[in-house]
């Protein structure tokens, strides 16, 4: 069974550029989408947009052009790159795989980014 | 963007009752060509991978027990609970995979009353 572990600072100044990766394992990452989602304070979850297996990626327009998606199959790793962030990009970050029919069949525990100075 | 508007926003349910969720739509997530609506419901607990439950409305994922059904009028979307367990406690949420982008609705919180 595929699972998924997201990674990130943790804590990051306003202004500033948040990476985080997530690390699949169990499974190969060839022929899926893989997503990153975003629950945020106010309990609303926001896609931000995925990344296939290739390097193509769709974004969120929400995002302003600010996110970015990369992916190493090597490595097994997927990796979301946010710019300019804001007190409102506090959030859970969530790494998905997307199924076939565009659903998220597996998810990971997500990982706490603080937008604070 | 297609807008996904859940209700209630809480409920509280007691042990063995049956817990009702609303999600509704902005416009049709009805695929014509498939007959198919391109809607999924998710279950969120602290500290854990946000789970899958349903998609096309109202198929179950694999694993996920039969107490829990997904039915669908037009624009309107319900998620039904069956036999409430103490392990059903947690936010449910509704998601279009129509058109993008994905979009959720503002989730519900289900308590044990």
């Amino acid at each position: 069974q595929v699972q998924l572990q997201e990674s990130g600072p943790g804590l990051v100044k306003p202004s500033e550029t948040v990476s985080l990766t997530c690390t699949v394992s169990g499974g190969s990452m060839n022929r899926y989408y893989w997503s990153w989602i975003r629950l945020t304070p106010g309990r609303q979850l926001e896609w931000i947009g995925y990344i296939y297996s290739s390097g193509t990626a769709f974004y969120n327009p929400s995002l302003q052009s600010r996110a970015t998606f990369s992916i190493d199959t090597s490595q097994n790793q997927v990796s979301l790159r946010l710019t300019s962030v804001t007190a409102a990009d506090t959030a859970v970050y969530y790494c998905a795989r997307r199924a076939e029919g565009q659903w998220f069949d597996s998810w990971g525990r997500g990982t706490l980014v603080t937008v604070s100075s | 963007d297609i807008v996904m508007t859940q209700s209630p926003d809480s409920l509280a349910v007691s042990l063995g009752e049956t817990a009702t969720i609303n999600c509704k739509s902005s416009r049709s997530v009805l695929y014509i060509s498939n007959n198919k609506n391109y809607l999924a419901w998710y279950q969120l607990k602290p500290r854990q991978p946000p789970r899958l439950l349903i998609y096309w409305a109202s198929t179950r994922e694999t694993g996920v027990p039969d107490r829990f059904s997904g039915s669908v009028s037009e624009t309107d979307f319900t998620l039904t609970i069956s036999s409430l367990q103490a392990e059903d406690v947690a936010v449910y949420y509704c998601q279009q995979y129509y058109s993008a982008p994905m979009t959720f609705g503002q989730g519900t919180r289900l308590e044990i009353k």
